[in-house]
């Protein structure tokens, strides 16, 4: 069974650093990957999706890579900002999702 | 863009009541999903779907049912409330078995006292 685990569980940055975002799979036979963003009490928002034949994505100040070999992905964060403090979760699957259970970001003025 | 609705926010229930939480997408999209997420455990698939009148047990399907009569709306039942169905439960949809981008409603946090 496919087990998906992200590290760290929770992160605090000062505003403007690059940061870097971990998560790791068992089973590499994946289709896609997607990187989630989770505000306090709120539902989930996409923000990148790499298809297995990928390595990366790119959207603004993100980039989301895979490695399948490995069974890693990373979402790189640059120039932080308070407004990217939320919970981010890694999600992996064929049909259906397996989750991470996320790490907490929190980045201060 | 994409818009996942779901019925409540926050519901409080009876220990014993049956419970619908109703889920509607305006995307026609032929997948639909229910997860829970509790803290420390994450997101747990409960059930799914990926068509009309079709459904599939995801990881954690005890103790709830299913129904999907039309496409755009997707319904979760409890068909006998307990305290440990206390949860914040999400619904998501997405376009294709191939694409599978999810998009999520805002969530419903139900109490069961």
């Amino acid at each position: 069974k496919q087990e998906v685990t992200q590290i760290p569980a929770a992160l605090s940055v000062p505003e403007g650093e690059n940061l870097v975002l971990n998560c790791s799979f068992t089973d590499s036979a994946i289709y896609n990957l997607q990187w989630f963003r989770q505000d306090p009490g709120k539902g989930l928002t996409s923000l990148l999706l790499i298809q297995s034949s990928q390595r990366e994505q790119t959207s603004g100040r993100l980039n989301a890579s895979l490695d399948k070999s490995s069974g890693r992905s990373t979402l790189y964060i640059a120039a932080s900002q308070p407004g990217d403090s939320a919970t981010y979760l890694c999600a992996v699957g064929f049909r259906t999702l397996t989750f991470g259970k996320g790490t907490m970001l929190l980045v201060s003025p | 863009d994409v818009k996942v609705t779901q019925s409540s926010r926050y519901l409080v229930k009876r220990t014993g009541e049956k419970v619908f939480l109703e889920c509607v997408q305006d995307m026609d999209h032929e997948n639909m999903f229910w997860y829970r997420q509790d803290p420390g455990l994450g997101l747990r698939l409960i059930y799914f779907s990926y068509d009309v009148k079709m459904k599939e047990k995801g990881d954690i399907p005890e103790g709830y049912s299913v129904s999907r009569e039309k496409k755009e709306r997707f319904s979760l039942i409890l068909e006998s409330a307990s305290t440990n169905q206390t949860s914040m439960y999400l619904c998501a949809s997405s376009a294709t078995r191939e694409e599978e981008t999810q998009y999520f409603g805002p969530g419903t946090r139900l109490l069961v006292l």
